[in-house]
């Protein structure tokens, strides 16, 4: 089944204890992103990628490293995590038409930070 | 920059009852406008983009560009169509490279 699978899905944690948030595509799109989620903002853009080795910085990447080493994965970071980063985390992929195509979104990572 | 506005947090109708959800952007390149679904325990899908003029599910929007609104309409509203809307901008001339939401719009159809 062609999909966007995330991991974890639920992750609480606390301040400062690096994590990772894998996100994997199987429908070999070149474009991959990670959006937050949070109440009265909608989805803002982290990180994106165009392809392998190229990634490029959304409207809100303070806090949070990315990187595409393989065209299906496109893990999140948090090298230090801060509660202002509790959030709705989703990965989505699409052609290389990017935006201009269809994104499929992942499942989406609640994560907490205490 | 790019900006996409959706004023309404909510919008409760009854069943058989006209839609319209309202999305207004703020971009003077070429952009390209979507409206985005998520139903509940769903993921985020696409539900239509203006460039393909289609109808899903009953849904259509038009892009208005000297409004510079897209706004999402359907004639009689179904409870199934309950839902979390959100509308999206691309920009052609940058290849697409970021999309930007609106805050998202709560349907909910009761019966």
């Amino acid at each position: 089944e062609a999909q966007v699978t995330q991991n974890p899905r639920y992750l609480i944690t606390v301040t400062g204890k690096k994590l990772t948030v894998t996100c994997s595509q199987n429908m070999n799109h070149e474009y991959m992103s990670w959006y937050r989620q949070d109440p009265g903002l909608g989805l803002r853009q982290i990180y994106y990628s165009m392809n392998v080795e190229v990634t490029d910085k959304g409207d809100v990447p303070e806090g949070y490293k990315v990187s595409r080493k393989e065209k299906r994965n496109f893990p999140l970071i948090l090298e230090s995590p801060s509660p202002n980063q509790t959030s709705l985390y989703f990965c989505a992929s699409s052609t290389l038409a990017g935006g201009g195509g269809e994104q499929f979104f992942g499942p989406g990572t609640r994560l907490t930070v205490l | 920059a790019q900006r996409v506005t959706q004023p309404e947090k909510l919008l409760s109708v009854f069943k058989g009852a006209p839609v319209e959800l309202k999305c207004n952007y703020s971009y003077s390149g070429s952009p390209e406008l979507f409206w985005y679904v998520q139903y509940s325990r769903q993921r985020l899908q696409l539900l239509l983009r203006h460039i393909s003029r289609e109808s899903i599910k009953g849904f259509t929007a038009d892009l208005n560009k000297g409004e510079t609104s897209f706004h999402l309409k359907k004639p009689f509203a179904q409870e199934e169509d309950s839902a979390m809307y959100y509308c999206a901008l691309s920009d052609r001339d940058t290849g697409f490279q970021k999309l930007v939401f609106g805050t998202g719009t709560r349907l909910l159809v009761s019966p």
